[in-house]
């Protein structure tokens, strides 16, 4: 019942480095997406992808790039990390068509600080 | 576009007190709607949902009804309790883009003992 795994849960990053958040999920979903959740501004879709091999931009695309190379995976790369994007990330899911009907699954979210 | 609009938050109450946490919205067609209960340090948990116009999605004594009328989804328990301290969101999926939900931007709750 593992449901949406993110790791790691918690990192600190210096401005500059490079990291990939992973997330992994066991229900066979078809979509996945990355969110980024800042005090004050909600939820914010940074990408998301459709399906294996398939990646788009969401509304705050800028400083992330993704990959989807097998369905249960769907990873968030920071290629060089800016204190602007300490953040609590979260990973969610859902079915091919089941947005509308069920919604997401989120994973624990992952705790990012760029000093 | 989609949006949602919740009422300005913290909203501190005593147990046992009514909740209302209001939640409107506006969509170019005929959207799904829900609600996500986020625990500190965790991550959000659906905790109800409609489907269409007068439906009702209840939960843990939460309940809500969809209003087409007023493009409303307000939140309602008769009595809170120091555990449903939380950040609660509303969101809706559009049927024409069903591939994403639009959140609204989170209201704190706080129930003192």
């Amino acid at each position: 019942n593992a449901g949406v795994t993110q790791t790691p849960k918690f990192r600190v990053l210096k401005t500059g480095q490079s990291m990939t958040l992973l997330c992994a999920q066991d229900m066979n979903h078809e979509y996945m997406y990355w969110y980024r959740q800042d005090p004050g501004m909600g939820l914010r879709l940074i990408h998301y992808s459709v399906g294996e091999g398939t990646t788009a931009k969401g509304e705050v695309p800028d400083g992330y790039n993704v990959s989807r190379l097998k369905k249960q995976n769907f990873l968030l790369g920071l290629e060089s990390a800016a204190p602007s994007q300490t953040s609590v990330y979260f990973c969610a899911s859902s079915e091919k068509q089941g947005t509308f009907l069920y919604g997401y699954t989120f994973g624990s979210g992952t705790r990012l600080t760029v000093v | 576009g989609d949006s949602v609009t919740q009422m300005e938050g913290p909203v501190t109450l005593s147990e046992e007190a009514f909740l209302t946490i209001n939640c409107t919205y506006t969509a170019t067609g005929y959207p799904s709607l829900f609600w996500y209960v986020q625990y500190p340090g965790e991550g959000l948990q659906l905790l109800l949902k409609a489907t269409k116009a007068d439906d009702k999605g209840s939960n843990k004594g939460f309940e809500a009804t969809y209003r087409k009328e007023t493009t409303s989804f307000h939140l309602e328990k008769g009595s809170v309790q120091v555990s449903d301290s939380a950040v609660y969101f509303c969101a809706l999926s559009d049927a024409g883009s069903a591939r994403q939900l639009t959140f609204g931007s989170g209201t704190q709750l706080t129930v003192l003992p």
